[in-house]
C-alpha cells in the first residue's frame, strides 16, 4: 500500500457542487499539505497543517477549506466549485525530524488527485 | 513573480550522455534547494537536496551544482538511463519554509 494514499484519483463534477478530496498516510508524519499543479505552473501550496490542532493558510487558498481529522487524515473541500479549480491536487507529508542529507525538509507526496469542473 | 524558474519545459538527450537541467531563483533568502522527479499519474518523489552553504551535492549518477551568486542550480545526471525519462522538479525554501517551485522540465532519454 501506498504510504500516502488520496481519493478519488479521478473526479468530473460541475460548477457550484460541493467536492471533497481526501488524503490518509501511514507514514506518522505530522506535518501535511494540499497543493495544487497547473500546466506550465509549479506546485502551488494551498493548505497546510503541523498537527491536528494546527491548520494554515498557504500562498492560494481562496475557495478551499481543509479539515485535519486525525494525524492520519487531511481532507480538501471544494464549497462550490468553479471551472478555475480543474487542476491536479496532491498531497504531502513530512516530518521535521526526518531530513533530507543536506538537512531540507522533505515532502513525501501521494499520487494525485485530478479534477475536473464542468 | 516567479521566483523559481526553469525554462526549458523540455529536453531530449541521448542515452548514455549527460542530462543536465536547469533552475534560476531570484530570492536570495532561500536556503535550501531540492529536486523532484515525477512520473505520469505519480507524485513528484524526491531526488536530492543541497543547502547554501555547499556548492555541490553527489548521489550516485546524480549531482546537484548550486552557484549562489549566480541565483542558478544545475542537476547532472551520467550516465542518463531510459528510466530517467520523467519531469524534473526544482524547488528552494527559505528556513525549511514553505516550499517554491519552478514549473517543470521534462526530460527524454532517447534509446
Amino acid at each position: 500500500d501506498a504510504d500516502v494514499t488520496q481519493t478519488p484519483r479521478n473526479r468530473i463534477t460541475k460548477t457550484g457542487k460541493r467536492i471533497m478530496l481526501e488524503c490518509s498516510q501511514t507514514k506518522g508524519h505530522d506535518r501535511m499539505y494540499w497543493y495544487r499543479q497547473d500546466p506550465g505552473l509549479g506546485l502551488r501550496l494551498i493548505y497546510y497543517s503541523f498537527d491536528v490542532k494546527d491548520i494554515n493558510k498557504g500562498e492560494i487558498s481562496d475557495g478551499y477549506s481543509v479539515s485535519r481529522q486525525a494525524q492520519a487524515k487531511f481532507s480538501l473541500s471544494l464549497e462550490s466549485a468553479i471551472p478555475n479549480q480543474t487542476a491536479l491536487y496532491f498531497c504531502a507529508t513530512s516530518d521535521p525530524r526526518a531530513k533530507g542529507g543536506s538537512g531540507a525538509n522533505v515532502l513525501t507526496f501521494g499520487a494525485g488527485s485530478r479534477l475536473t469542473v464542468l | 513573480d516567479q521566483q523559481v524558474k526553469q525554462n526549458s519545459p523540455s529536453l531530449s538527450v541521448q542515452e548514455g550522455r549527460i542530462s543536465i537541467l536547469n533552475c534560476d531563483y531570484t530570492n536570495s533568502m532561500f536556503d535550501y534547494f531540492l529536486w523532484y522527479k515525477k512520473y505520469p499519474a505519480e507524485g513528484p518523489t524526491f531526488l536530492i537536496s543541497i543547502s547554501s552553504i555547499k556548492d555541490k551535492n553527489e548521489d550516485g549518477r546524480f549531482t546537484v551544482f548550486l552557484n549562489k551568486s549566480a541565483k542558478h542550480l544545475s542537476l547532472h545526471i551520467v550516465p542518463s538511463q531510459p528510466g530517467d525519462s520523467a519531469v524534473y522538479f526544482c524547488a528552494a525554501s527559505a528556513h525549511n519554509y514553505q516550499l517554491i517551485w519552478g514549473a517543470g522540465t521534462k526530460l527524454i532519454i532517447k534509446p
